[in-house]
């Protein structure tokens, strides 16, 4: 079942930060983290695995919460560069080998 | 590394044609996966392999054929197109001590007419 992300959209000021919220109703096993441009490829940002880590990527970190099978992606001081469309992708067979499910992903605008 | 490649990037095919869109890893990953995207709908798995010769099905794999020859090639088959399956597809890999993590190619545009 595809995982429920939010919000669908929001529009930020350069220097603003953002939150992104993916829930799922299934166990999770890790918890993936892509940003698209538009007419490019989903780029991997981060992988959370189970144990409530938080992990980050220049001012980009996320957390895990696996009892609530939610996780969260944090913008910083949000740069023009982050505009895109961010999913998160599931895991719930713990292994990885048969793909990820993803959300409908969230539409990020950073405005000058 | 070339990474993950596809082709053709873009295809127009009548109602009924079949084609078969080309997948190539050259990091000797042993998984790989199609997905297809559409407006609003993310990212949606059709078929994956976890390796030469084992294929499985994903959530939308009706209408689609792939195989599994060498590690590095993962073809898929579209066997009779419908305007249905105008997306945009991509192909991924992932190395079994990532868990999961998919690696995209660039993707296929296919409009079905």
């Amino acid at each position: 079942q595809q995982p429920v992300q939010s919000p669908q959209a929001v529009i930020l000021r350069e220097g603003e930060d953002a939150v992104i919220n993916c829930s799922s109703s299934k166990a999770l096993y890790s918890v993936h983290w892509y940003r698209q441009k538009h007419g490019e490829a989903p780029v991997f940002l981060m992988i959370l695995l189970k144990g409530g880590e938080q992990k980050g990527h220049e001012k980009i970190s996320a957390s895990f919460n696996e009892k609530k099978q939610q996780s969260s992606l944090y913008l910083t001081a949000s740069q023009l560069s982050y505009s895109g469309t961010y999913f998160c992708g599931t895991d719930h067979s713990g292994g990885g080998a048969d793909g990820l499910t993803f959300g409908k992903g969230t539409h990020l605008i950073i405005q000058p | 590394n070339a990474g993950v490649t596809q082709t053709p990037k873009f295809q127009v095919l009548k109602t009924g044609q079949s084609m078969t869109l080309q997948c190539a890893q050259d990091m000797n990953h042993e998984y790989m996966s199609w997905y297809r995207q559409d407006p609003g709908m993310g990212l949606r798995l059709i078929h994956y392999s976890v390796g030469a010769g084992i294929t499985d099905q994903g959530e939308v794999p009706n209408g689609y054929n792939v195989s599994r020859s060498t590690t590095e090639d993962f073809p898929l088959r579209l066997l009779s197109a419908a305007p249905s399956q105008t997306s945009v597809y991509f192909c991924a890999s992932s190395p079994p001590g990532l868990r999961g993590t998919q690696y995209f190619g660039p993707g296929t545009r296919l409009l079905v007419l």
